[in-house]
């Protein structure tokens, strides 16, 4: 059955304080690995997709990697702005319609 | 590029009636919609997966016949919350994929808040 774990649940943050989110999958046959942002209220927020080991990609503050068993967000010089909370998803092994396992989050504040 | 909306934002209904929120990709073709629940603080749970012009297919423990989903055309999905009850209260997510080259990347709506009194 795929997993996805996400870590920590909830970080603070001083602005301009760089860390990292971390995501950890088991899936059999990775065919992606998804970091959504979702703000209160509102619906998840595509960022990235990854597909290969090694793959990096950057959006502003936000770079994510991945390995053969993690993904890690980081976030560099963090604004306030950047408080959400930020999902990681696989598509499900098998079957063609690429259902999302969705990891349960970890809610990011910074505070000014 | 690749934008979902959802329509109402919002809806507040009695108790026993029926409410239709829809789901549009305004700049692709959807050949998959998915349709999402999330309750306060938890994650997105799955309720049914439709493809165009298909029979939608519903995860273990949603009743179909509680929660009709018609995906009529590439670009709408409809779900209809019929005989609303208090607990059907929620916020609801739809999600597209389709966009030529990344078929497996889902873009969300912006959620419906229903409120059933």
């Amino acid at each position: 059955e795929d997993q996805v774990t996400q870590s920590p649940e909830a970080l603070r943050l001083q602005e301009g304080e760089s860390s990292s989110l971390n995501c950890s999958y088991t899936v059999s046959g990775l065919r992606g690995l998804f970091w959504y942002r979702q703000d209160p209220g509102k619906g998840p927020e595509f960022l990235f997709t990854l597909y290969s080991a090694g793959e990096e990609k950057e959006k502003e503050r936000l770079k994510a990697t991945l390995t053969k068993k993690e993904s890690f967000l980081h976030i560099t010089a963090p604004k306030p702005e950047d408080s959400a909370t930020y999902l990681c998803a696989v598509p499900n092994s098998g079957g063609s319609n690429y259902k999302l396992t969705f990891g349960k989050g970890t809610l990011l504040t910074v505070n000014p | 590029g690749a934008v979902v909306s959802q329509h109402p934002s919002r809806v507040i209904c009695k108790s026993g009636t029926s409410v239709k929120i829809e789901c549009r990709s305004l700049d692709f073709q959807a050949t998959t919609m998915f349709w999402y629940r999330q309750f306060p603080k938890q994650s997105l749970m799955l309720m049914a997966t439709s493809n165009e012009g298909s029979k939608a297919t519903y995860e273990q423990g949603v009743e179909k016949d509680k929660f009709l989903i018609n995906h009529a055309s590439l670009t709408l999905s409809t779900l209809t919350v019929t005989s609303a009850h208090p607990e059907d209260s929620s916020f609801y997510i739809c999600s597209a994929s389709g966009v030529a080259g990344y078929q497996e990347t889902q873009y969300f709506g912006p959620g419906t808040r229903l409120l059933v009194l």
